[in-house]
């Protein structure tokens, strides 16, 4: 069975450091695309990082310079280093694995698995 | 980045009702939206792709169309377990962009 499960949130202080982590099982994660999706509170779902199996990494420009995705290939696990964190980093965060068809020249990434989320609060 | 709007914000049905939810994306996104269930503390739950692909699992009473900048969810006769917030997401360019959502709720 494919299954994402996250770890690693809590509270925080602003300014402070998080590391989530997402393991993943009956799938690898080096050979898929991977994202970070967050929802504050009450809100909507808002992407946050991305990798893709070739190691290419994207950030949400909310959190880039700040936020760094990486994998651990020997544990078949994604991560989320999170530094400087903010009030507004207040979320869920899930992982999520990509899935991907091709297309008109292209492939096209979807989300179809994700964990159920792990609480981040920044908060003093 | 690609702007999603979704609508309506929220909408009351019954159980039986046919239920419509539109996504207009700012820019043509080529069929490359799917969409997406979510139950209160839950995570959400994939139901299309590729605007109009049934997810292997989900009831056929889903179903999606559209093209260009134009998307539709429908759900042809609402069951008690429908009731959730639905978001459509556009993946034809990064940043993926989620809609605001629209919250399905019992009349």
């Amino acid at each position: 069975e494919v299954q994402l499960v996250e770890s690693g949130g809590g509270l925080v202080q602003p300014g402070g450091s998080l590391r989530l982590s997402c393991a993943a099982s009956g799938f690898t994660v080096s050979s898929n695309y991977m994202s970070w999706v967050r929802q504050a509170p009450g809100k909507g779902l808002e992407w946050v990082s991305v990798i893709y199996s070739g190691g290419s990494t994207y950030y949400a420009d909310s959190v880039k310079g700040r936020f760094t995705i990486s994998r651990d290939n020997s544990k078949n696990t994604l991560y989320l280093q999170m530094n400087s964190l903010r009030a507004e980093d207040t979320a869920v965060y899930y992982c999520a694995r990509g899935m991907y068809y091709y297309g008109s020249g292209r492939n096209y990434y979807y989300m179809d698995v994700w964990g159920k989320g792990t609480t981040v609060t920044v908060s003093s | 980045d690609i702007q999603m709007t979704q609508s309506p914000s929220s909408l009351s049905a019954s159980v039986g009702d046919r239920v419509t939810i539109t996504c207009r994306a700012s820019q043509g996104i080529s069929n490359s939206l799917a969409w997406y269930q979510q139950k209160p503390g839950k995570a959400p739950k994939l139901l299309l792709y590729a605007a109009s692909r049934l997810e292997s699992g989900v009831p056929s009473r889903f179903s999606g169309s559209g093209s260009g900048t134009d998307y539709t969810l429908t759900i042809s006769s609402l069951q008690p377990e429908d009731f959730a917030t639905y978001y459509c997401q556009q993946y034809y360019s990064t940043p993926p962009t989620f809609g605001g959502g629209t919250k399905v709720e019992i009349k």
